[in-house]
């Protein structure tokens, strides 16, 4: 079984300020995880992913994510918001399941809004 | 980057009519569709996958018979609601996947709200 927790539902930031939207994750094997934005009226876009290489990866739009097996953490950063990167963000976990092919698992979603 | 479309964004039926949407691949064919369901507050739900040609697989508790789905080219795939009820009332959203793409890597559309009334 897999799954993702994001633990904040809103996340509220002032423009030129970090960006920390937090997610745990469950799953039984190792796991790929993602992130991925949806803008208004937009279809999901892939922001990063991580897939068993380098624990810190670095995404579009200035995003990153470190994987911590440790605190099965993946949380997405970002040094400086912009207005732009005021959206709705999920956490994807995935894994190999035998026979069915990679499975998408949702977070509940963390909307982040940018403030003057 | 590849691009995939529904139609309608959204939708108002009554309760007990069947209604239909697209999911259209844009720019490249895919061999695997999914339809995902999403509810207020909620995650992303996989309803099914459909494979060009073939048969739908559906998740387990998703009635095939009330979510029809069609995957007869490699550029269109289609969802009917069947006799819908007030309970039906989400937010659609299909994906795509491009032939020789990892399962995982799919191209989501902007999704379909659909209220029925």
């Amino acid at each position: 079984a897999q799954s993702v927790t994001q633990l904040d539902s809103h996340v509220s930031v002032s423009e030129g300020t970090p960006v920390l939207l937090r997610c745990n994750y469950s799953s039984s094997y190792s796991p790929s995880l993602f992130w991925y934005v949806q803008h208004p009226n937009k279809g999901l876009q892939l922001l990063l992913k991580y897939t068993s290489a380098a624990t810190l990866v670095k995404g579009i739009n200035g995003f990153e994510a470190e994987f911590k097996k440790s605190e099965t953490s993946f949380h997405l950063t970002k040094p400086s918001a912009h207005m732009s990167d005021a959206a709705e963000y999920f956490c994807v976990v995935t894994n190999l399941i035998t026979g069915g092919g990679n499975k998408l698992t949702f977070g509940t979603g963390t909307q982040l809004k940018v403030e003057l | 980057g590849a691009v995939v479309s529904q139609h309608p964004s959204w939708v108002i039926c009554k309760s007990g009519t069947s209604v239909k949407i697209e999911c259209r691949s844009l720019d490249f064919q895919a061999t695997t569709m999914f339809w995902y369901r999403q509810f207020p507050k909620q995650s992303l739900m996989l309803m099914a996958t459909s494979n060009e040609g073939s048969k739908a697989t559906y998740e387990q508790g998703v009635e095939k018979d009330k979510f029809l789905i069609n995957h007869a080219s490699l550029t269109l795939s289609t969802l009917t609601v069947t006799s819908a009820h007030p309970e039906d009332s989400s937010f659609y959203i299909c994906s795509a996947r491009e032939p020789g793409r990892a399962p995982s890597e799919q191209y989501f559309g902007p999704g379909t709200r659909l209220t029925v009334t």
